[in-house]
């Protein structure tokens, strides 16, 4: 079946650092690639959706500036939390667009700013 | 907007008992309705879909049936096990392959 890794699994950083999310699709090209987060015991809210080639799409009140999304491959999509503070601790998850049009997810990863 | 409302948890459970999750939407068009689940650590998990009206998704027990007339796609299982626990969510989609809009998950714990 179609795989979607993520790495890390989970980093901490320092206040003021910059933290960079990859998503992969292991085994199909995925042109569209989706970014939530996740906070404890809450649903999971779309960030920005990643197409390949293009610039992402970001959903109201995400600062793109803040979380920039960078699609360079049909495998690979980066999210990188920029200058990140402890509002930014959660859990990030993607997911990736199959030729189906079903998504597949990753396993998420955990971000804690200390 | 589209919206999925859930049942708010946590739902205890025995081992055996009758499992039902309640989630109702709110959708233009046609859209596609999911149940995903997430066990302890690990990533979101399709459990099982319908994409029309009286489909019925099932797997590993569980089913869930698309209905347009009440706009819901209750989870229901017939006899949990301890392994069932986590935390379900109930998703809508569309054809065109969009972000998903999730419920606001519902954890299950079931004992032995």
């Amino acid at each position: 079946g179609a795989v979607v890794s993520q790495h890390p699994s989970w980093v901490i950083c320092k206040s003021g650092t910059s933290v960079k999310i990859e998503c992969r699709s292991l085994d199909f090209q995925a042109t569209t690639m989706f970014w939530y987060r996740q906070f404890p015991k809450q649903s999971l809210m779309l960030m920005a959706t990643s197409n390949e080639g293009s610039k992402a799409t970001y959903e109201q009140g995400v600062e793109k500036d803040k979380f920039l999304i960078n699609h360079a491959s049909l495998t690979l999509s980066t999210l990188t939390v920029t200058s990140a503070h402890p509002e930014d601790s959660s859990f990030y998850i993607c997911s990736a667009r199959g030729q189906r049009n079903e998504q597949f997810f990753g396993p998420g990863t955990r971000l804690t700013v200390l | 907007g589209n919206s999925v409302t859930q049942m708010e948890g946590p739902v205890t459970l025995s081992e055996e008992a009758f499992l039902t999750i309640n989630c109702t939407y709110t959708a233009t068009g046609y859209p596609s309705l999911f149940w995903y689940v997430q066990y302890p650590g690990e990533g979101l998990q399709l459990l099982l879909k319908a994409t029309k009206a009286d489909d019925k998704g099932s797997n590993k027990g569980f089913e869930a049936t698309y209905r347009k007339e009440t706009t819901s796609f209750h989870l229901e299982k017939g006899s949990v096990q301890v392994s069932d626990s986590a935390v379900y969510f109930c998703a809508l989609g569309n054809q065109a392959g969009t972000a998903l809009i999730f419920g606001k998950g519902t954890t299950l714990s079931v004992s032995s």
